[in-house]
C-alpha cells in the first residue's frame, strides 16, 4: 500500500487531455510540501517530468503540467501522443514517517 | 549527460546479503547532490531505501534501517548498497539515483536503468 494514492489507470485518444491525481495527507501533501512527477517506460530509466508541483526540467514538453490543491496534486497531459504511454508516479516527503521519499502506486496511461 | 549504472548479483538465496554498486559518470559523488537507492517490487510503487549525502551522512528508511548500509568510494566515484538477511519480499528492481535537494524538497533528476534482484530458494 503506497503512501500516496493514484488511480491505477487512465486512458485517452491521441490529442486528448488526461489528468492524473495524487492524494495524500497533511504530512506529505500539506503546507510546505513538494510534489514531483516521473514518467517510466518499463525497461528504461524513469524520467523526471515535473518538480516542485509545477516546474518542468529543460527538455520536457509543455504538454505536461502540474498543479496542486490542499492535500492533492495533479499531472495533466495535453495533446496526448502515442509516446506518452507509460507509468507515471508522484513523489513527496513524509515528515510523520521520517521517510525522505514517498511515492504513489503509479498510474498507467494508455493511448487508445 | 549524467549516467548511473548499477551492478550486482541478480539471484540471491534467503538470508544472504544483497550487495549492489552504482558507478556514476559526469557527476561527482562529492558534489552537493544526494545519492540514493530506490527499489520497486512487482506490481507496487517505488520504495525509498536510503540516501547518502556529502561528508558521508546517511539516512535510511525506518522500515529497512536495521538491515541497510549505504557507503561510497570517492576514488572510484561510486556508491554501494548492502541489505542483509534478504527474503522473497526483497525481490524487485533496484535503482540507483541522483537527487537534487533543497530544504525539504528532494527530487530525482537522474535514474539508473535498474538492476533486477530475485530472492529465491
Amino acid at each position: 500500500q503506497s503512501v500516496l494514492t493514484q488511480p491505477p489507470s487512465v486512458s485517452g485518444a491521441p490529442g486528448q487531455r488526461v489528468t492524473i491525481s495524487c492524494t495524500g495527507s497533511n504530512s506529505n501533501l500539506g503546507p510546505g510540501s513538494h510534489i514531483h512527477w516521473y514518467q517510466h517506460v518499463p525497461g528504461t530509466a524513469p524520467k523526471l517530468l515535473i518538480y516542485d508541483y509545477t516546474n518542468r526540467p529543460s527538455g520536457v514538453p509543455d504538454r505536461f503540467s502540474g498543479s496542486r490543491s490542499a492535500t492533492s496534486a495533479s499531472l495533466a497531459i495535453s495533446g496526448l501522443q502515442a509516446e506518452d504511454e507509460a507509468d507515471y508516479y508522484c513523489q513527496s516527503y513524509d515528515n510523520n514517517l521520517s521517510v525522505l521519499y514517498v511515492f504513489g502506486g503509479g498510474t498507467k496511461v494508455t493511448v487508445l | 549527460q549524467v549516467q548511473l549504472q548499477g551492478s550486482g548479483p541478480g539471484l540471491l538465496r534467503p538470508s544472504e546479503t544483497l550487495s549492489l554498486t552504482c558507478g556514476v559518470s559526469d557527476s561527482s559523488i562529492n558534489s552537493g547532490y544526494s545519492w540514493t537507492w530506490i527499489r520497486q517490487s512487482p506490481g507496487k510503487g517505488p520504495e525509498w531505501i536510503g540516501s547518502l549525502y556529502r561528508r558521508g551522512k546517511t539516512y535510511y528508511n525506518p522500515s529497512l534501517k536495521s538491515r541497510v548500509t549505504i557507503s561510497s568510494d570517492t576514488f572510484k566515484n561510486q556508491f554501494s548498497l548492502s541489505l542483509t538477511s534478504v527474503t522473497a519480499a526483497d525481490t524487485g528492481v533496484y535503482f540507483c539515483v541522483r537527487s537534487d535537494c533543497s530544504g525539504s524538497s528532494c527530487f530525482i533528476d537522474y535514474w539508473g536503468q535498474g538492476a533486477l534482484v530475485t530472492v529465491s530458494s
